[in-house]
């Protein structure tokens, strides 16, 4: 398999639920980012990694945990989430953390928290 | 910080029509910029990257313009079809070398 996979697709969860989001990348890229894109909301960078080291968060609540184990794999893991969180979450890759070779997407995981 | 907006934010127009959409930067500094399609729900998928160097990339009906000293970027789509209806985003790269800013994205939609 090529590209970008996030699973799951879709992901419905309570406020005490804790659940993780996966993405996994088979292009040989070395940074990873995670996005957030809520209804009529621009895209919102939340966190960056960049040779499995993570290098920038966009000032993320904590209920949002990031875990980068190697330079193919992102998660995000989430717990006590509110129903504000709700949204797209998708997940990108790059070559390095720089925009030279641009950004490959995944197909997201919708998320509804209840 | 960069920011990006886009004109306008949702189009609608008959099928086989030429159309423009506009993406402008504030922070011309760049040296690349990428112009993503987006389907309802789904992932972003890459149309073009175009470098400054190049100020022009094209990709089969798409054609992509950058122009760094005006701060702005057109997507040309020539002979729209029912299918390229999608919201299309550009980013802009925060400042040189660093990840992309996006911009709201123009919805956009061809009637058959």
């Amino acid at each position: 398999e090529t590209g970008v996979t996030q699973t799951p697709r879709h992901l419905v969860m309570g406020m005490t639920n804790k659940k993780s989001l996966k993405c996994e990348q088979h292009l040989g890229h070395n940074a990873m980012y995670w996005y957030k894109q809520s209804a009529k909301k621009p895209l919102e960078l939340m966190f960056v990694y960049n040779f499995k080291e993570q290098t920038e968060n966009n000032s993320v609540p904590s209920r949002f945990s990031p875990e980068c184990p190697n330079s193919s794999h992102l998660f995000l893991h989430l717990h006590t989430l509110q129903p504000e969180d709700s949204a797209l979450y998708l997940c990108a890759s790059s070559q390095v953390k720089q925009t030279t070779d641009g950004y490959t997407f995944g197909s997201g995981t919708r998320l509804t928290v209840v | 910080k960069q920011e990006v907006t886009q004109i306008p934010a949702a189009l609608s127009v008959p099928e086989g029509e030429n159309l423009v959409l506009n993406c402008s930067f504030t922070d011309s500094a760049i040296y690349n910029l990428q112009w993503f399609r987006q389907d309802p729900g789904k992932g972003l998928t890459s149309l073009l990257l175009i470098q400054s160097s190049q100020r022009e990339q094209t990709s089969g009906r798409l054609n992509a313009s950058l122009d760094k000293s005006s701060g702005r970027s057109t997507l040309y789509i020539a002979a729209s079809q029912p299918g390229d209806s999608a919201t299309y985003l550009c980013a802009a790269p925060n400042y040189p070398g660093q990840n992309f800013v996006f911009g709201p994205g123009t919805r956009l939609s061809v009637l058959p």
